[in-house]
């Protein structure tokens, strides 16, 4: 039963260059959550999605980023042009819809994106 | 969304101690108060969690307590190990918005 499965796990890319991270939720695991962790910062939240839709974008910078999750395939977490400032670890999680209670996240190991 | 505070940020104990962590919130909308463990290289990990209508949760040597009054959950090891050493986290979220919000994160070391 694989968990949470993110590729790449390490990604260099140069200034100007577009980053492309890709997450599989767990099989039965309808929502999909995106982190950024930066060291002494805990983890950051970017977006919120479900299949075909964007639940909530309020942690993603409004400029160069963008998220899906399509109805066949992987979610896509895109960043255009990246900056050094992007540096940092881009953590998905997944969880199955349960009514009215939180369930846990399931996070995979996620992807370290360096920018040089 | 809203912030909940953990500290300390790092913690240092010898082999048996009990270290503990605390958090703190603001919104009284949450109702679902997890903790992660996450190892080096690796993602963090669902370790234990509670609900508000519960004071306290015992996992093996894992322990939450927790006062809704005071708005502040903490995280009690018991015995603890070397390999207990980790980041902690803990996190909150709401059945409205199923959004879970981290803490800054524990780095905790057990010596040997």
């Amino acid at each position: 039963n694989a968990g949470v499965m993110q590729n790449p796990r390490h990604l260099v890319r140069r200034r100007g260059q577009e980053a492309r991270l890709r997450c599989s939720p767990m099989k039965g695991h309808s929502h999909v959550y995106w982190y950024r962790q930066l060291p002494e910062e805990g983890l950051k939240f970017m977006v919120y999605l479900q299949k075909e839709n964007i639940i909530d974008e309020s942690g993603m910078p409004k400029e160069r980023f963008s998220a899906e999750f399509p109805k066949e395939g992987p979610s896509i977490l895109r960043i255009q042009q990246v900056v050094r400032g992007d540096s940092a670890a881009y953590f998905c999680a997944s969880s199955p819809f349960s009514g009215q209670y939180n369930s846990p996240l399931h996070f995979g190991n996620g992807t370290r994106l360096t920018v040089t | 969304q809203q912030q909940v505070k953990q500290s300390p940020q790092s913690l240092i104990v010898q082999k048996g101690g009990i270290p503990i962590i605390n958090c703190a919130y603001e919104n009284t909308a949450f109702d679902y108060f997890p903790w992660y463990q996450q190892f080096p290289g690796k993602g963090p990990a669902l370790l234990i969690a509670i609900r508000p209508d519960v004071s306290e949760k015992k996992e093996g040597r894992f322990t939450i307590s927790f006062n809704k009054s005071a708005k502040q959950f903490s995280l009690h090891i018991m015995d603890s190990q070397p390999g207990d050493s980790a980041t902690y986290f803990c996190a909150a979220s709401s059945g409205g918005s199923y959004i879970p919000t981290f803490g800054r994160g524990t780095s905790l070391i057990v010596h040997p």
